[in-house]
């Protein structure tokens, strides 16, 4: 069964700080692996997807890099603005469907 | 590109009563998704459609709830007989599907309360 696990559950970082966020996945074969923030009562946003291991790609202060059994999302200076919830999600080539599996995510803080 | 859109964004009902949310998708996809969200979890996904034809449901979705998508733009989900446990966000994705890898783009979603 696909899984997805990220890590930690909750992230306080002062501005600033730069940190990692995990994300664990267990798929029968990767079609693609997707990186979207969250705000409080509101819709996912998309960030990234990424395909293939050793696939980078970034976005402002943030960077999704992808192995064969995690990807990270790498943030470099954090701004309180940056403060959601991070959700990482996988689309397994085995899928009929085509459904995306979420994580429960990370939530993030950055102090200013 | 208006993006996503659903409505109501809130809704609070009593027990027993039914409720019908609506999404309407980015208007060149051909591909949207229902998912449901509760606190402190990832979205689950419920159903999707390509054009008009529902392709997939959840074990989650049971026979209370239903979808459509009539002339393959916007959905609408429908929760007859609503219970406490169907409190959550829903959340609509579309994306463009033709080969490979697609992108879902999220709506605002609809929070549910049933008391």
């Amino acid at each position: 069964e696909d899984q997805v696990t990220q890590s930690p559950e909750a992230l306080r970082l002062q501005e600033g700080e730069s940190s990692s966020l995990n994300c664990s996945y267990t798929v029968s074969g990767l079609r693609g692996l997707f990186w979207y923030r969250q705000d409080p009562g509101k819709g996912p946003e998309f960030l990234f997807t990424l395909y293939s291991a050793g696939e980078e790609k970034e976005k402002e202060r943030l960077k999704a890099t992808l192995t064969k059994k995690e990807s990270f999302l790498h943030i470099t200076a954090p701004k309180p603005e940056d403060s959601a919830t991070y959700l990482c999600a996988v689309q397994d080539l085995m899928n009929r469907d085509d459904k995306i599996i979420f994580g429960k995510g990370t939530r993030l803080h950055i102090l200013p | 590109d208006t993006g996503v859109s659903q409505d109501p964004r809130h809704k609070i009902t009593k027990r027993g009563q039914n409720v019908t949310f609506r999404c309407d998708p980015i208007s060149e996809h051909n591909r949207l998704y229902w998912y449901r969200q509760t606190l402190g979890q990832g979205p689950e996904f419920l159903t999707y459609f390509q054009n008009e034809a529902q392709l997939e449901k959840s074990r989650l979705l049971s026979d209370r709830f239903s979808a459509e998508r009539p002339k393959g733009s916007f959905s609408t989900l429908e929760i007859q007989r609503t219970e406490q446990g169907d409190s959550a966000m829903y959340l609509c994705a579309s994306s463009f599907a033709l080969a490979g890898v697609e992108t879902q783009y999220f709506g605002p979603g609809t929070r549910l309360l049933v008391l």
